[in-house]
């Protein structure tokens, strides 16, 4: 059974870095697919943050990619995301999840299987 | 970046069949946008129904079942349950990125 299970701090201040690992049992990294980051402002639907491959090849939501970095640790059985310059808007749960997509054509082909619980992160001074 | 759009709220009696619609404002949504459905319920994370259309997760119950309807994407319910109250995500792809729809709060009633 694949599992995730995302770790990090709960409050960031604003203008700060926003950092969170994802740690992955059950399956290698390393074997393939994608490994992507979404969150859920309280209340509100989900947003695609950015996944990467386990060849470190990433793609990031257009509206966040000037912010946003994903990094894999085969090694370490993890993938990360840093968020910089947050404000009260990046305040959300956010997950991580398996993303066992092929690009076609530049195009996303499958989807997110397996998914963490989740983590809330506040963004407040 | 395109807008997916879903609606808002459902209804849905105990044994019925309930039809859900993702739309896109880029034109009609084909299967090279690789749709993707998603349940979630209070206080817990998504967790995957469908994808690439139509095709089922291991742990998909079989009265769920994804497709395309009029221009969008539609997932299906036949035979709701009490427990498949929850809101429902569609997921598109595009070129370098992926777009959630907003949400349908389906209700057994």
């Amino acid at each position: 059974q694949v599992r995730l299970q995302e770790s990090g701090p709960g409050l960031v201040k604003p203008s700060e870095t926003l950092s969170l690992t994802c740690a992955v049992s059950g399956y290698s990294i390393s074997s393939g697919y994608y490994w992507g980051w979404i969150r859920q402002p309280p209340g509100k639907g989900l947003e695609w943050i950015g996944s990467i491959h386990h060849s470190g090849t990433t793609y990031y939501n257009p509206s966040l990619k000037s912010r946003v970095t994903i990094s894999v640790d085969t090694s370490k059985k993890s993938f990360s995301l840093r968020l910089s310059s947050v404000t009260a808007a990046d305040t959300a749960v956010y997950y991580c999840a398996r993303d066992r997509a092929t690009m076609i054509q530049g195009v996303f082909k499958g989807g997110f299987d397996f998914w963490g619980q989740g983590t809330l992160v506040s963004v407040s001074s | 970046q395109a807008v997916v759009t879903q609606e808002p709220s459902l209804t849905v009696s105990p044994g019925g069949t309930v039809t859900l619609t993702c739309g896109s404002s880029t034109g009609a949504v084909t299967s090279g946008h690789y749709p993707c459905w998603f349940q979630q319920k209070p206080g817990q994370a998504p967790r995957a129904l469908t994808y690439d259309t139509a095709i089922k997760h291991s742990w998909t119950p079989a009265r769920f079942s994804g497709s395309l309807l009029g221009g969008k994407a539609a997932l299906t319910l036949s035979g709701a349950q009490p427990e498949d109250e929850a809101d429902y995500y569609c997921l598109l792809s595009y070129s370098d990125a992926r777009v959630f729809g907003g949400g349908t709060k389906v209700t057994v009633l």
